[in-house]
């Protein structure tokens, strides 16, 4: 059965960077991008961006442009998020989510996230 | 970015009730508009795309529909692990935006 298993709970000081894993199991790594969420304690759910094991490439949304690094390790088919700079606002549990592609009418690829790992604690504090 | 509004963003409702909860865009989205469940301590889970689509081994009901800017999903009769947060996604374009959320509680 699919399964992406994280990496535990981190403390960190405001200014250091932390890197959070994500470990899948169950399915071809390579075949399926990996989405990064997070979430604030008791608040929404935030779109962070996405990476492809297959071709290593990544994007992510403006917000945190030049603080975070996503990367894989195909060869244990593990995804990695790490973001740096940090401030008591990156307080969160981060989540990856594995991407399943779509087809519509007009034939566009969308994605959705279908299977998520169990979320990465990040506490930022001096 | 596009803006995903829900509501209500809390909900009272018993075992056996027929829910709607609405989400809408900032911008028309066409159907691309998912929805997820997420029970406290626990990842989101996936339970409607595509605006209507109802993921593999969701109970049928559970239902979406909706286009453009305005969506609803619906809990037809109320189960008691359905307590949850509800979260509406677009994937029309990135930043792939969530919903606020919708809390249903007893």
């Amino acid at each position: 059965q699919v399964q992406l298993v994280q990496s535990g709970a981190e403390v960190k000081k405001p200014g250091a960077s932390v890197k959070v894993s994500c470990k899948a199991s169950g399915y071809t790594f390579t075949s399926y991008d990996i989405n990064w969420v997070r979430q604030a304690t008791g608040q929404g759910l935030e779109w962070m961006g996405w990476m492809s094991p297959n071709s290593g490439n990544s994007g992510c949304t403006q917000k945190f442009q030049g603080r975070v690094t996503m990367t894989s390790d195909t060869s244990i088919s593990t995804a990695f998020m790490e973001l740096s700079s940090l401030r008591s606002e990156d307080t969160a549990v981060y989540y990856c989510a594995r991407v399943r592609y779509y087809s519509d009418n007009s034939g566009y690829h969308r994605p959705i996230f279908d299977y998520w790992g169990q979320g990465s604690l990040v506490t930022v504090s001096s | 970015d596009i803006q995903m509004t829900q509501s209500p963003s809390s909900l009272s409702a018993s075992v056996g009730d027929r829910v709607t909860i609405t989400c809408r865009a900032s911008q028309s989205i066409s159907s691309y508009l998912n929805w997820y469940q997420q029970k406290p301590g626990k990842a989101p889970n996936l339970l409607m795309y595509a605006a209507s689509s109802l993921e593999s081994g969701v109970p049928s009901r559970f239902s979406g529909s909706g286009s453009g800017t305005d969506f609803t999903l619906t809990i037809s009769s109320l189960q008691p692990e359905d307590f949850a947060t509800y979260y509406c996604q677009q994937s029309y374009s990135t930043p792939y935006t969530f919903g606020q959320g919708t809390k249903l509680e007893v």
